[in-house]
């Protein structure tokens, strides 16, 4: 079945130090991929995405993304982590078309001490 | 420009009423989405429309539900007999519909309690 995983479930990182939250996937074929924000009580905001072509994908607020075929992972980065980066942090991925429904990890939830 | 707008925010609902949760998508956008998020079973699809059919409603959990789509626009979210493991946020999001996966832009989401 697809699946998407998300293996740590709670990251703690001191404010200025850098992110790295880990996503792997599982599918038949390279699907589509995704990361999405979530602020407390709000919706869910997408980060950056990989369609094809270049591997490490630039998004908004400074993060980074950078697919690995041979490792089955579409990882998340950020250099320097900023307090407002606090939130829970989705993976998600779809295969397009008319199955374009998104599948998505359990979520990370990033917390950032000062 | 707008983006996409869920009404009510917040919905409690007696355990057996019917609830009718509804979605507004982005302008031009022909793809739409139903999901679920709660505690236990994080986020999950439900309902995809392009235009006004629905290719896969896979993710509905029971004949309890259903959902409609009408001038390719605005969708209803309709839950029957609500019980209280239907407590969760529902989230509509939309996309540009083709053969491309295009990304989806998520509304703010309906919290649903059924006491």
């Amino acid at each position: 079945a697809q699946s998407v995983t998300q293996p740590d479930i709670h990251i703690t990182v001191s404010e200025g130090a850098s992110l790295e939250l880990r996503c792997n996937y599982s599918y038949g074929a390279t699907p589509y991929l995704f990361w999405y924000v979530q602020s407390p009580g709000q919706g869910l905001q997408l980060l950056l995405k990989y369609f094809s072509g270049d591997t490490l994908v630039q998004g908004i607020k400074g993060f980074e993304a950078e697919f690995k075929r041979s490792q089955s992972s579409f990882n998340l980065r950020k250099p320097s982590v900023h307090w407002s980066d606090a939130a829970e942090y989705f993976c998600a991925a779809s295969v397009g078309g008319t199955a374009s429904k998104l599948t998505f990890g359990t979520g990370t939830r990033l917390q950032v001490t000062l | 420009g707008a983006g996409v707008s869920q009404s009510p925010s917040n919905k409690v609902t007696e355990k057996g009423k019917d609830v009718e949760l509804r979605c507004d998508p982005i302008s031009g956008h022909t793809a739409l989405y139903w999901y679920r998020q709660s505690l236990g079973q994080g986020l999950e699809f439900l309902i995809y429309f392009q235009g006004n059919s629905a290719p896969d409603k896979s993710g509905l959990p029971s004949d309890r539900f259903s959902a409609e789509r009408t001038g390719g626009s605005v969708s209803t979210l309709t839950i029957q007999r609500t019980q209280q493991e239907d407590s969760a946020v529902y989230l509509c999001a939309s996309s540009f519909g083709g053969a491309v996966s295009h990304e989806q832009y998520f509304g703010p989401g309906t919290r649903l309690t059924v006491t």
